[in-house]
């Protein structure tokens, strides 16, 4: 089964300054969906950003980008210019394209961006 | 992106009664919702698959008779959480997929009194 990580429970940044939170994951599959959710107090899940297995190039998004490893299995988020609106639970999530499409998601960081 | 719409976003009950949750998707068909329950700070647990015309298939742990979903329709998936008990407490998710990805409900805050 797949699972994946997020080893770092909390973590701040200043306002405008970069932040990288961290994700790996464990499958045997060679294909497959990787994603960040953010989840602000309002609790509703948005989707920041996707990235493709296939695709060795890195996803970007605005101020969010990845870092995607495949062979080292990480999947870390960078986000530029920290905004106060960014404060929220960040979760790295993997789908599988074999099982049902479901999505396996890691415990979650919680984001906290200081003025 | 497209719209899921999940009804109520509040719902308090009394021990030993029933609720249901509701899950649209609004401007897309949905052969697939998902169904999480989320606790306090931690992540989202997957509750079972719901698949449109069909059964829908648990994870391991939850009680299908305790937590009865129903997949109507394209558009409409429903979560009902029988004699509910403090316990079920909790919020939960409804998740509906469309081609490439996964896009979520508002969530549901159950209090069970």
């Amino acid at each position: 089964a797949q699972t994946v990580t997020q080893s770092q429970p909390e973590m701040s940044v200043q306002e405008a300054e970069t932040v990288t939170l961290s994700c790996t994951y464990d499958t045997s599959e060679s294909d497959y969906y990787l994603f960040w959710y953010k989840q602000p107090p309002s609790r509703q899940m948005i989707l920041v950003i996707r990235q493709e297995a296939y695709k060795q190039q890195n996803a970007t998004e605005n101020r969010f980008s990845v870092n995607f490893q495949k062979a080292a299995k990480s999947f870390s988020l960078k986000i530029s210019d920290s905004q106060l609106g960014d404060a929220a639970m960040y979760f790295c999530a993997y789908r599988s394209l074999e099982y049902g499409n479901k999505l396996v998601f890691g415990a979650g960081t919680i984001l906290r961006v200081k003025s | 992106g497209a719209v899921v719409s999940q009804h109520p976003s509040r719902v308090i009950c009394k021990s030993g009664t029933s609720v249901k949750i509701e899950c649209r998707s609004l401007d897309f068909q949905a052969t697939t919702m998902f169904w999480y329950r989320q606790f306090p700070k931690q992540s989202l647990m997957l509750m079972a698959t719901s698949n449109e015309g069909s059964k829908a298939t648990y994870e391991q742990g939850v009680e299908k008779d305790k937590f009865l979903i129903n997949h109507a329709s394209l558009t409409l998936s429903t979560l009902t959480v029988t004699s509910a008990h403090p316990e079920d407490s909790s919020f939960y998710i409804c998740s509906a997929k469309d081609r490439t990805e996964a896009f979520f409900g508002q969530g549901t805050r159950l209090t069970v009194v």
